[in-house]
């Protein structure tokens, strides 16, 4: 079964770190880019950072730029997110998801997540 | 940055009835290959996101054909034919056109 499964959050001081994961399982990470999204309590969706297959690409949204970093373990199957000099407004649900972004055909699919993770909880308090 | 904008906020539609939401791109969302990268999501009720139709009308596998997508450029729509319970839930209309990728604000969708 495709999977993706964050962990990591929880309560941290402002100005603290963290250090988000996600494990995937049921197809070859490798080949994937990989995107983080979050969602504030009660609003919406927001698109933090991606990165391509080998790590060697990465683009952060506003307003985590500087602040987040996105990496990735290939033969670990795993996704990071570290986050720095958290503010209150980083309080979220922090979802992995899988980045289809181009095929073996070379047709693009931007944005077009398909796999989601359960999301795991950032509180800045 | 894109600014995505969705319409209306809410919506509340009786079972058996059409819905339609609306998603407008501050700038067109037409590529260089001259495709719109233009997905749709549904996130029930205390679930993760779901993805419901990319690239504006392709359906994903499993999502009734009740769902529809269609625009091109800066207008864009989501149509649901027939609203049964299980498609109470916000829709976000998503642009990966332009770095960065943006949300719309999402439409909640509740039956009367």
């Amino acid at each position: 079964e495709v999977q993706l499964m964050e962990s990591g959050g929880g309560l941290v001081q402002p100005g603290g770190s963290l250090r988000l994961s996600c494990a995937a399982s049921g197809f070859t990470f490798r080949s994937y880019w990989m995107t983080w999204v979050r969602q504030a309590p009660g609003k919406g969706l927001e698109w933090v950072a991606n990165i391509n297959q080998d790590g060697s690409e990465r683009q952060y949204g506003g307003s985590v730029k500087g602040r987040f970093t996105v990496s990735r373990d290939n033969p670990k199957n795993s996704l990071y997110l570290q986050m720095n000099s958290l503010r209150a407004e980083d309080t979220a649900v922090y979802y992995c998801t899988r980045d289809p972004y181009q095929d073996e055909s070379g047709s693009y699919y931007f944005g077009a997540f398909d796999i989601w993770g359960q999301g795991t909880t950032v509180t800045v308090s | 940055d894109v600014v995505m904008t969705q319409s209306p906020l809410s919506l509340t539609v009786t079972l058996g009835q059409p819905a339609s939401i609306s998603c407008r791109s501050s700038q067109s969302l037409v590529y260089s290959d001259e495709n719109n990268y233009l997905n749709w999501f549904q996130q029930r009720p205390g679930q993760s996101p779901r993805r419901l139709i990319y690239k504006v009308s392709n359906r994903d596998s499993g999502v009734p054909d009740r769902f529809s997508g269609s625009g091109s450029g800066t207008d864009f729509t989501l149509k649901i034919s027939r609203v049964e319970a299980e498609d109470v839930g916000v829709y976000y209309c998503m642009q990966g056109t332009h770095w960065p990728y943006s949300f719309g604000q999402g439409t909640k969708l509740e039956i009367k």
